[in-house]
């Protein structure tokens, strides 16, 4: 079965530090890949998608990720986080169904 | 602009009763989703819906039945409230058409049951 990991419940970092949010996936055919942000008392919304062609992707607010065929990862980063960055952070998987797999999510907390 | 919207932002019900949670869409999307959302657990699945009247069940439906009685309204009912389905409920919708399904969330129902 099909499932996602995300590594860190939280992530800690002071305000324009670089941080990483690790997501791994297990599938053995293709798949898309998601990053959702939930802002606090908000729902989900998405922040950028992996579907084909490069395997860098960028959001509108600085964020980027990269995905790794070879490590089956999909690993957000941001060179210098805002205090609005705070937030959690979903990384979600297709397997070519109709059905988004979620990770158990990763809060980023960003202090001044 | 996308817009999912759901009831209730907050509600409080005791164990026992009959608790139906709404969930709009104005985007003519024929998916439609709803999820609970847990601490530690991350989203999931309790039924999706590929049209109207049509309803699957997901990963976690026990406890809980779905009606879809129009494209646009997709309604989660709990027969009867237990204090283990106290959490947070979203409601999701997506184009059948597209390849990859990109889901629009609703804001979010913080259900509490006493």
């Amino acid at each position: 079965a099909q499932s996602v990991t995300q590594l860190d419940s939280q992530v800690p970092v002071f305000e324009e530090a670089p941080v990483e949010l690790r997501c791994n996936y297990s599938s053995s055919v293709s798949v898309y890949l998601f990053w959702y942000v939930q802002y606090p008392n908000q729902g989900l919304q998405l922040l950028l998608k992996y579907l084909s062609g490069s395997t860098l992707v960028e959001s509108i607010n600085g964020f980027e990720a990269e995905f790794n065929k070879s490590q089956t990862s999909f690993h957000l980063r941001k060179p210098s986080v805002h205090i609005s960055d705070t937030a959690e952070y979903f990384c979600a998987v297709i397997p070519q169904t109709d059905k988004l797999i979620f990770g158990t999510g990763t809060r980023l907390q960003v202090f001044p | 602009d996308v817009k999912v919207t759901q009831s209730s932002r907050y509600l409080v019900k005791r164990t026992g009763e009959k608790v139906f949670l709404e969930c709009v869409q104005d985007m003519d999307h024929e998916n439609m989703f709803w999820y609970r959302q847990d601490p530690g657990l991350g989203l999931r699945l309790i039924y999706f819906s590929y049209d109207v009247k049509m309803k699957e069940k997901g990963d976690i439906p026990e406890g809980y039945s779905v009606s879809r009685e129009k494209k646009e309204r997709f309604s989660l009912i709990l027969e009867s409230a237990s204090t283990n389905q106290t959490s947070m409920y979203l409601c999701a919708s997506s184009l059948w058409s597209t390849s990859y399904n990109e889901q629009f969330f609703g804001p979010g129902t913080r259900l509490t049951v006493l």
